[in-house]
């Protein structure tokens, strides 16, 4: 079965500082993965995927196989990037995410 | 547009009631997921539709739980003889695999408190 774990429960740092939420995933095919953000208040949203390759709010996100590792990263936290962040696979064929626990991320002035 | 809505936003019952949550997803989306969000757990996946047929019902704790959509359009969450530990925020998600986006939209989520 698949499975997706974030080591970390919280992440603090301070603004400017930079950031690298883990993901590693354990699963035999192919997946995709994700990375979903929730702001305070505020609903689940997916931040960024891997196969689009993009840069979103500053954040990236490489896959790495060797490692099954797709860890998140900034390189100048700010303020307003303190959310739960929630790594996410889904599995070939298929359309249902596996998450990981949540990594609640806090950034301090 | 509108996005996915859930009703009610709060709920809270008696062990050993029944309820039913409710979900709205985006018009034209023709998946439609229950996750269940509780504190130590995560995230869990409940139930998938695709159109009003459940392809994925691996994820439903116990026959306890139980989902329908009807018209491809909304989805009925129903927990019968509600126990403490169904206690968590039910997410409903949508998404329309046919564009080749496999992007998930998820509610604002009913909180379900088992008193």
């Amino acid at each position: 079965a698949q499975r997706v774990t974030q080591p970390e429960k919280l992440l603090s740092v301070f603004k400017g500082a930079p950031v690298e939420l883990k993901c590693n995933y354990s699963y035999s095919g192919s997946p995709e993965l994700f990375w979903y953000v929730q702001y305070s208040r505020q609903r689940l949203q997916l931040l960024l995927r891997h196969i689009s390759r993009e840069s979103i709010k500053g954040f990236t996100a490489d896959l790495n196989k060797g490692e099954t590792s797709f860890h998140l990263k900034k390189p100048f936290a700010q303020e307003e990037d303190s959310a739960m962040y929630y790594c996410a696979l889904v599995r070939s064929g298929y359309s249902t995410l596996t998450f990981g626990k949540g990594t609640m991320l806090l950034v301090s002035p | 547009g509108a996005g996915v809505s859930q009703s009610p936003s709060n709920k809270v019952t008696e062990k050993g009631k029944d309820v039913e949550l409710r979900c709205d997803p985006i018009s034209g989306h023709t998946a439609l997921y229950w996750y269940r969000q509780s504190l130590g757990q995560g995230l869990e996946f409940l139930i998938y539709f695709q159109g009003n047929s459940a392809p994925d019902k691996s994820g439903l704790p116990s026959d306890r739980f139980s989902a329908e959509r009807t018209g491809g359009s909304v989805s009925t969450l129903t927990i019968q003889r509600t126990q403490q530990e169904d206690s968590a925020v039910y997410l409903c998600a949508s998404s329309s695999p046919g564009t080749g986006s496999y992007e998930q939209y998820f509610g604002p989520g009913t909180r379900l408190t088992v008193t």
